[in-house]
């Protein structure tokens, strides 16, 4: 069954610190890992997507890194805001087509002063 | 703003009872995605609509359907609710399959039953 496992489940820093957050995954073969930013009672939305074929995207203070071969992925917060507040998602999906994206259950983030 | 609308924001019912959860997609996107995510549980896929028809099907229960109509919004109908169906409903959309292309989320509903 794939899998898409994150850590760790949860993490508090203080406000302007850095933290990186991890992605295994067992999808194969996949086309894109995503990292999304779910705030409390809200939609996710996209911080990242990334294929295959790509190490590293960056989205502001957000970085995103990527080992095919080890199947992991991280995401790298820098100078965190209270902001950054909120749950972090990995998805993988793969070149299947249809609907076939496989959720992680997210690392909850918060960051205080 | 991510361009899909999703109502009623909260819901709340009792056991028993059917419910419609609606939502508008982005203009221009053909693929409505529903989503339920219960509390401290990452999204479980529902179901798949694509210009009308249903493309895929996740982990729905029988109690629930949905549907995409000509104009493209979506509806999904929840039955015989239980208290286990308390949950966040996400409706997401995009141009085409998810797997390859960016996904929009709504706010979502958050469906309540006592």
């Amino acid at each position: 069954k794939n899998q898409v496992e994150q850590s760790p489940q949860s993490l508090i820093i203080l406000e302007g610190k850095n933290c990186t957050l991890q992605c295994n995954y067992t999808v194969s073969p996949f086309s894109n890992l995503r990292w999304y930013k779910q705030d409390t009672g809200r939609g996710p939305v996209s911080l990242t997507i990334m294929t295959f074929s790509e190490n590293t995207k960056s989205n502001g203070r957000y970085t995103a890194t990527l080992d095919a071969d080890t199947k992991q992925s991280s995401l790298h917060i820098t100078a965190s805001q209270l902001s950054d507040s909120a749950s972090y998602i990995c998805v993988v999906s793969d070149p299947g087509g249809g609907n076939k994206l496989t959720f992680g259950t997210g690392t909850q983030l918060k960051v205080e002063l | 703003d991510s361009g899909v609308t999703q109502t009623p924001k909260h819901l709340i019912t009792a056991t028993g009872q059917r419910v419609t959860l609606r939502c508008s997609p982005r203009s221009g996107d053909l693929s409505v995605y529903w989503y339920q995510q219960s509390l401290d549980q990452g999204l479980q896929f529902l179901i798949q609509y694509y210009n009308g028809e249903e493309r895929a099907k996740g982990n729905i229960l029988e109690r629930f359907s949905a549907q995409q109509f000509p104009d493209l919004h979506s509806e999904l109908n929840l039955s015989s609710l239980e208290l286990g169906d308390s949950a966040l409903y996400f409706c997401a959309s995009s141009v085409v399959q998810a797997s390859s292309g960016e996904l929009f989320f709504g706010e979502g509903s958050r469906l309540t039953v006592l």
